[in-house]
């Protein structure tokens, strides 16, 4: 697998179930961010956890990160239809550029 | 809330001709960066810049591309002659600190499609 490698590629939910996407990644990072993007739009910044941290929480929003699985994992609880966007985890590494490695994302449709 | 700031948000140029986006960072941001996703593929890093000079660049960061920040606000991606391959979507980000341990603010983007 890639650095940061999103999974499922797609999801569709109804209004009010649970979102779940999974990210992984192969090289020990110093933290890993995750954003959101709105169709042809920019990319929102929506949590960082680091590296020694397992499991953040903002809003209708729940991270967790293994690092001895080299994963993390977007809860979203609720859903609304305005949560429809493409979601991407995105790994800084411990050693080497200074940078956002971004995976392929997951385009997630809640329907109403 | 600050926001980093783009323009112009849809450039068409024709191939070999030099583009200029522009871009305004959150104003106590020390860090920026361009970002660009050609469309329906991966958010791809190209450079980082802080201090006035280039930090980091990826291999897509070839001669045809150089950054600037020309005053005390703006910052910007000069491509030299463009190719139908640079047609993409190009996003800046700024951070406080660099190794990313803060949020990356990114802007709405540019959508360049080279013709």
């Amino acid at each position: 697998s890639q650095q940061g490698e999103e999974d499922p590629q797609a999801l569709s939910i109804q209004e009010g179930e649970n979102a779940t996407m999974n990210c992984s990644y192969k090289t020990s990072i110093n933290n890993l961010q995750w954003y959101r993007q709105n169709s042809g739009r920019g990319l929102v910044h929506l949590i960082l956890i680091r590296s020694n941290e397992r499991e953040k929480h903002s809003g209708r929003l729940r991270v967790t990160l293994d690092t001895s699985k080299k994963s993390s994992s977007l809860l979203i609880t609720a859903s609304r239809a305005a949560d429809t966007a493409s979601y991407f985890c995105a790994t800084v590494l411990i050693q080497g550029a200074q940078k956002l490695v971004f995976g392929q994302g997951t385009r997630l449709t809640i329907n109403p | 809330e600050p926001e980093v700031t783009q323009t112009p948000s849809h450039q068409v140029t024709q191939m070999g001709q030099e583009v200029i986006l522009r871009c305004v960072p959150i104003s106590n941001h020390l860090y920026f960066y361009w970002y660009r996703q050609i469309l329906g593929q991966k958010v791809e890093f190209l450079v980082s810049f802080y201090n006035n000079e280039i930090s980091e660049k990826s291999e897509i960061f070839d001669d045809q591309f150089s950054v600037e920040r020309p005053d005390g606000s703006n910052f910007t991606l000069k491509i030299r002659s463009t190719k139908l391959e640079d047609s993409a979507m190009y996003f800046c980000a700024s951070s406080e600190t660099s190794r990313m341990n803060t949020e990356a603010f990114f802007g709405q983007g540019t959508r360049l499609t080279v013709v």
